[in-house]
């Protein structure tokens, strides 16, 4: 099974800030990834699919991009409705897999 | 609209077989893969596993943690995704979601609100 290494665990951050989060597989998956944002108590909202093409609706300040296994959420410039549980998600082979997880936090 | 909303959820002992369902509406059920993934309290999301669209024959692929226990399947008259656990397990307590992809190739755009299963006794 493909693994999916996702850094930081937690995150503190102000708004304002440019945030970056880091997925690596554990091997080739091409541009299969997604990110998803989670808040308490609610399911996860897609964000990010085939590694950068933005969701319809998120808002510009949210990118993605790839290097290899190693890919990169990044938010602009942070906003207080962007703190939240950020995941990412192959979908290359089955069974696909999340990432652990990055919870941003208010600093 | 779409709309997924998933039931059956509630306490089992370990050991104990559940079935979990999800009513879908709003687009055609027959022309998407569908997903159930699953997230233990205060952990982070864990794939479940999926069925396949008509052109797939409907076929399911299921995560490691749950093949040979889990069994996905549908019922195209009610427009409803089951999830049926056997041999449940306490490390199985998790909130279940529903998910499709509808716009979007792959990953799942649409969500349902999850229902708690909790394996104690």
């Amino acid at each position: 099974d493909i693994q999916m290494t996702q850094s930081p665990s937690t995150l503190s951050a102000s708004v304002g800030d440019r945030v970056t989060i880091t997925c690596r597989a554990s091997q080739s998956i091409s541009s299969w990834l997604a990110w998803y944002q989670q808040k308490p108590g609610k399911a996860p909202k897609l964000m990010i699919y085939k590694a950068s093409t933005l969701e319809s609706g998120v808002p510009s300040r949210f990118s993605g991009s790839e290097s290899g296994t190693e890919f990169t959420l990044t938010i602009s410039s942070l906003q207080p409705d962007d703190f939240a549980t950020y995941y990412c998600q192959h979908y290359s082979t089955y069974p696909w897999t999340f990432g652990q997880g990055t919870k941003v936090e208010i600093k | 609209e779409v709309q997924l909303v998933e039931s059956g959820g509630g306490l089992v002992q370990p050991g104990g077989s559940l079935r979990l369902s999800c009513a879908a509406s709003g687009f055609t059920f027959s022309d998407h893969y569908m997903d159930w993934v699953r997230q233990a309290p205060g952990k982070g999301l864990e794939w479940v596993g999926r069925s396949k669209k008509n052109t797939n024959n409907y076929a399911t692929e299921y995560g490691a943690s749950v093949k040979g226990r889990f069994t996905i399947s549908r019922d195209h008259f009610k427009n409803s995704l089951y999830l049926q656990m056997n041999s449940l397990k306490t490390e199985d307590t998790a909130v279940y979601f529903c998910a499709v992809g509808i716009a979007v190739a792959g990953p799942n755009d649409y969500w349902g609100q999850g229902t708690l299963v909790t394996v104690s006794s």
